[in-house]
């Protein structure tokens, strides 16, 4: 079956970086995307970004540019994304979702379970 | 960016009810246009991908419809298992946005 299995929880101070990861299994990984979404407590959903798992294309929240970076590692069908100089408004549920349509951004047809990053000093 | 403006942010239903959630984008983006439910604690499910596409094993009580700027989501018959926040999102351009969400709360 299809699954994405992401990192563990992370507590983070101000100006740290996070990277999670989201291990893929029970499809062929290089055929569909993966997007990034996170979610702030009690809050909706936020767009981060989608990167392209067959040539690493990517794109990202204009208000994510320059501290946000996504990557793959097509030997171990894992995604990652790296966001630096986190502050209090970075503290979210982070998630990883595969592309239905194999590439573009959504929709969004397996997710990862969430990771939650808190940022606090 | 496109704005998507989902309404009602939230509703109160008893169980056999018909509720129906609008989603408006600010301007025409065509079916692209999805629709997911989420739990507490859970990760969002895709029910409805390009506005009115009925994702596998999603029961038929979920219907979508709408194009260019305005949608609709509707359950017929709600259920117990379906008392959960929903939200819609664009994907005609980028940056992907979603609706603000609408709670579904039991009455």
């Amino acid at each position: 079956q299809i699954q994405l299995v992401q990192s563990g929880t992370e507590v983070k101070k101000p100006g740290a970086s996070v990277t999670i990861s989201c291990r893929t299994s029970g499809y062929t990984f290089t055929k569909y995307a993966i997007s990034w979404v996170r979610q702030a407590p009690g809050q909706g959903l936020e767009w981060m970004g989608w990167i392209s798992t067959y040539g690493g294309n990517t794109d990202y929240a204009q208000k994510l540019q320059g501290r946000v970076t996504m990557t793959t590692d097509t030997s171990t069908s894992t995604a990652y994304m790296e966001l630096r100089s986190l502050t209090s408004d970075d503290t979210a549920i982070y998630s990883c979702a595969r592309v239905k349509w194999g590439t573009g951004p959504a929709p969004n047809d397996y997710w990862g379970q969430g990771t939650l990053v808190t940022v606090s000093s | 960016d496109i704005q998507m403006t989902q309404s009602p942010s939230s509703l109160s239903a008893s169980v056999g009810d018909r509720i129906t959630i609008t989603c408006q984008a600010s301007q025409d983006i065509r079916v692209y246009l999805n629709w997911y439910q989420q739990k507490p604690g859970n990760a969002p499910k895709l029910l409805i991908s390009d506005a009115s596409h009925l994702e596998t094993g999603v029961p038929s009580r979920f219907t979508g419809s709408g194009y260019g700027a305005d949608f609709t989501f509707t359950i017929s018959s709600l259920q117990p298992e379906d008392f959960a926040t929903y939200y819609c999102q664009q994907y005609d351009k980028l940056p992907v946005t979603f609706g603000g969400g609408t709670r579904v709360e039991i009455k």
